[in-house]
């Protein structure tokens, strides 16, 4: 148990479904992050949400679309996506004045055909 | 700009050899260092930590780093590798009073030979 619970743990869409990860974190962090892990790529911050509010959004395509209700929970919300959007997608959660580093979750596999 | 760089994209080493995983950092002070672990299909798992004080860190799993300043490196280690040791690591720096800046490097694979 990591502290950060990520469900589905895979998930294969068509493209033009509509679906939602959902991150869960129960250590009292106060900043949330989705990150995509692609083959032979390096890790791509996709958002981060401090106290509740985004605080930075990477030029994510608007299909991706993220929502963080509270402290504890994160969602990415997809639609339209494409075969290259197939990745494994990281949640992660830290406590934002400490820096003392981030907890992730196992990841979404995420299949688009 | 800052930068983590993981000179070796894959190494290969027999199980019971020692192992040194490089990682490099670009930036104007001392950052926070971090060594993560990710098996394959699963999340990062924190190593190890650096924050200050003692330069040699122990980390889970028998991992230990190194903080080097005059190199502006933080190497991991290991006396002898295990075969369940098989995995993807990832140095990463965070930056002090930044709040959550945070920089991944692209990862070291590493593969184990019976």
């Amino acid at each position: 148990e990591t502290g950060v619970t990520q469900t589905p743990r895979h998930l294969v869409m068509g493209m033009t479904n509509k679906k939602s990860l959902k991150c869960e974190q129960h250590l009292g962090h106060n900043a949330m992050y989705w990150y995509k892990q692609s083959a032979k790529k390096p890790l791509e911050l996709m958002f981060v949400y401090s106290l509740e509010e985004r605080v930075e959004n990477n030029s994510v395509p608007s299909r991706f679309s993220p929502e963080c209700p509270n402290s504890s929970h994160l969602f990415l919300h997809l639609h339209t996506l494409q075969p290259e959007d197939s990745a494994l997608y990281l949640c992660a959660s830290s406590q934002e004045t400490s820096n003392y580093g981030y907890t992730f979750g196992s990841g979404t596999r995420l299949t688009v055909v | 700009a800052q930068s983590v760089t993981q000179p070796d994209i894959h190494i290969t080493v027999s199980e019971g050899a020692s192992l040194e995983l490089r990682c490099n950092y670009s930036y104007g002070a001392t950052p926070y260092l971090f060594w993560y672990v990710q098996s394959p299909g699963q999340g990062l798992q924190l190593l190890l930590k650096y924050f200050s004080g003692d330069t040699l860190v122990q980390g889970i799993k028998g991992f230990e780093a190194e903080f080097k300043r005059s190199q502006s490196s933080f190497n991991l280690r290991k006396p002898s590798v295990h075969w369940s040791d098989a995995a993807e690591y990832f140095c990463a720096v965070g930056l002090p009073n930044t709040g959550n800046q945070f920089y991944f490097g692209t990862g070291t694979s590493l593969t184990v030979i019976p």
